[in-house]
């Protein structure tokens, strides 16, 4: 069946350290995109990309990076300049016409 | 600014009550509009949508949602609610396909609680 997948599901990470989650979707979607997740804030997005080789920031991509060398793969890197990373991470994408999301069962990622 | 506000953080209701979810949401044209699904731990599951017609929109499980233009509203509704529908509840905005730079809004959330 086609889906996206988010791995790990869990990730812990000392503080200082970067650290990449992993969003691979075999749908045949152009765009793809990585939101966090807090407690009574929503999804907030923090960058998306349209097609290959090509990312936009979201409202919070201070502290992460992205890449997008493939269609089906955009790795996410929290990296050691993000204050707060522990939160619930979300990767979607959507295809042609691009009209509703297909999201991936997310990563818990939490700095000890 | 475009926006989604989720009035009520919490709900709790009685198996077998009716429901109401509220949304709504400030956009500069006619938007797409969704309502997804999460369980703990999960991703989020696409409940029903509207792009255009019929202001009732039937989605599964059960639910359904009318869009309200005069209202900038869509609220989501299900007559009768089972236990497995507690889940946390998220409403969305999206421009039409036809636009570029397609970023989706989400309100806050609804939990929603289901008591015996």
């Amino acid at each position: 069946d086609g889906g996206i997948t988010q791995s790990p599901k869990y990730l812990f990470r000392k503080e200082g350290q970067n650290v990449t989650l992993s969003c691979e979707q075999n749908l045949n979607h152009d765009a793809m995109y990585w939101y966090r997740q807090d407690p009574g804030q929503g999804l907030r997005l923090i960058y998306y990309s349209q097609i290959v080789n090509d990312f936009q920031k979201g409202d919070i991509a201070e502290g992460y990076s992205v890449s997008r060398e493939k269609k089906e793969s955009f790795p996410l890197t929290v990296t050691s300049a993000q204050k707060n990373p522990t939160a619930f991470y979300l990767c979607a994408s959507t295809g042609q016409g691009q009209d509703v999301y297909t999201f991936g069962s997310g990563t818990r990622l939490t700095v000890v | 600014a475009q926006s989604v506000t989720q009035p009520d953080i919490h709900i709790t209701v009685s198996e077998g009550a009716s429901l109401e979810l509220r949304c709504n949401y400030s956009y500069g044209a006619t938007p797409y509009l969704f309502w997804y699904v999460q369980s703990p731990g999960q991703g989020l599951q696409l409940l029903l949508k509207y792009f255009s017609g019929d202001t009732l929109v039937q989605g599964i499980k059960g639910f359904e949602a009318e869009f309200k233009r005069s209202q900038s509203s869509f609220n989501l509704r299900k007559p009768s609610v089972h236990w497995s529908d507690a889940a946390e509840y998220f409403c969305a905005v999206g421009p039409p396909s036809s636009n570029t730079g397609n970023q989706f809004y989400f309100g806050t959330g609804t939990s929603l609680t289901v008591i015996p």
